[in-house]
């Protein structure tokens, strides 16, 4: 099926260890992003890419590594968790960055212990 | 960087009223964007303004790009039970987009 799609929906893990979120769109959109989301704190930008190889820090990268060899396909790698990485991790997709319609996967809950 | 204030934070309301929430900013954006979120989803696209001034609907929803390029703001009309979530507004610059906090949204049947 068409659209964006997110891997594992759930995680938890622990203190240390690396884990890697998964998001593939089908609609061959140039811009990909990741967001965390937070109570209080709202959508945050960790990372986007504007195209295959191309990618850069948002708002909140410390802590995490992204990397985009198929324009499908953008993997968000925490090398080594923390508790403050809890979050819900959303993938977005865009034609044209900000300047255009973003749509978001479902979304992965992960908990670090 | 770029910060947008929501307001309000969270509205309780009846069913059948309208509802009217709005984003503002000290940035100028290109294109201003409304997402619904409801528990365990991520945010749908509800409506996409391009243009200042610009008025756009979407069935009960009506949201407006403001004059000056800094603000926006959603109305929605009859509110019924499904309404219910979060509603977030996204101000999007050259290639990306600044979202608020959201405006957590409640109806009472």
């Amino acid at each position: 099926d068409a659209g964006i799609t997110q891997s594992p929906r759930y995680k938890i893990t622990e203190t240390g260890r690396q884990v890697t979120l998964m998001c593939h769109q089908t609609w061959s959109h140039s811009y990909m992003f990741w967001y965390r989301q937070d109570l209080g704190h709202g959508l945050r930008l960790i990372y986007y890419s504007a195209a295959a190889d191309i990618t850069d820090k948002g708002e909140v990268p410390d802590g995490y590594v992204v990397s985009r060899s198929k324009t499908e396909n953008f993997p968000l790698t925490l090398e080594s968790a923390t508790r403050s990485q809890t979050s819900v991790y959303f993938c977005a997709s865009s034609e044209r960055g900000g300047r255009d319609e973003q749509f978001f996967g479902p979304g992965t809950r992960l908990t670090v212990l | 960087g770029q910060q947008l204030n929501q307001s309000p934070q969270s509205m309780f309301i009846q069913e059948g009223e309208d509802v009217s929430m709005n984003c503002t900013s000290s940035s100028i954006f290109n294109t201003w964007l409304w997402y619904k979120q409801e528990p365990g989803e991520g945010p749908v696209l509800l409506i996409a303004l391009y243009k200042a001034g610009e008025l756009t609907s979407n069935g009960r929803l009506t949201a407006q790009f403001g004059i000056t390029r800094k603000d926006s703001f959603l109305n929605i009309s009859a509110s019924i039970p499904s309404d219910v979530g979060i509603y977030f507004c996204g101000g999007g610059s050259n290639y990306k987009l600044t979202f608020g906090k959201g405006t957590l949204l409640t109806v009472n049947p």
